[in-house]
């Protein structure tokens, strides 16, 4: 699986939108790209994934560049729940369904 | 509710005692998993099972064993703990793997289990 970079830690102001980075310039052509959050020790939490095409749900954006280089999470209107550990994986499909976490960038989101 | 539960969520043990931690998906997954987080190392995968009786290694399962005999459970097994397994754990299921389908690719973790070996 590609590696990832990503920023350690982020702030972002309540009601804001919170743009999460994440490099992979070494992703090939059948690796998607997966974020996860974790909330303070709770379980991790699918957000979003997608291979080149901008995604969106209910809970957050992604923008994926065209070289597939980066891509960024959006939150539309951080909340302070939103608040926790977010993780850019980049993956093979069907590849054995582990998850490659790394170290995550930990977003506060602030009054 | 769709849900991962575990059990215990904490426990605190004695080096070489025996001990199982269960895991229950009610989401008819086939493929499930467990994780261990510690700090520094982040989540690393122990064991998976891609279906009933299909189990197998991932990056740490030295010192634990798993087993997959119903589609619901998948509890992990200590035969004799060590403090270096003082960890939190997660179980995690999910559908067979599908990305071109949105609603197959979450994987659904439970709540975590705090184990400590004295």
């Amino acid at each position: 699986d590609a590696k990832t970079t990503q920023p350690p830690s982020m702030d972002c102001a309540e009601g804001r939108a919170a743009n999460l980075p994440c490099n992979h310039s070494t992703i090939s052509g059948n690796e998607y790209v997966y974020w996860y959050r974790q909330i303070h020790s709770q379980g991790p939490q699918y957000i979003i994934h997608g291979l080149k095409n901008n995604e969106t749900n209910e809970m957050a954006s992604l923008i994926i560049t065209e070289d597939r280089k980066s891509s960024t999470l959006i939150l539309p209107h951080a909340t302070l729940r939103d608040t926790a550990v977010y993780y850019c994986i980049v993956r093979v499909a069907n590849s054995g369904y582990a998850l490659n976490f790394g170290k995550g960038t930990s977003l506060l989101v602030t009054p | 509710e769709a849900q991962v539960t575990q059990n215990p969520r904490y426990l605190i043990t004695v080096t070489g005692k025996k001990l199982t931690v269960t895991c229950s998906q009610n989401m008819n997954h086939e493929y499930m998993s467990w994780y261990r987080q510690d700090p520094g190392l982040g989540l690393r995968q122990i064991y998976y099972s891609m279906n009933v009786e299909v189990t197998d290694k991932g990056d740490v399962p030295e010192g634990y064993k798993v087993s997959r005999k119903e589609k619901r459970n998948f509890p992990l097994i200590l035969e004799s703990p060590s403090p270096n397994q003082t960890s939190l754990y997660f179980c995690a299921s999910s559908l067979r793997e599908n990305p071109s389908l949105r609603h197959r690719n979450e994987q659904f973790f439970g709540p975590g289990t705090r184990l400590t070996v004295l």
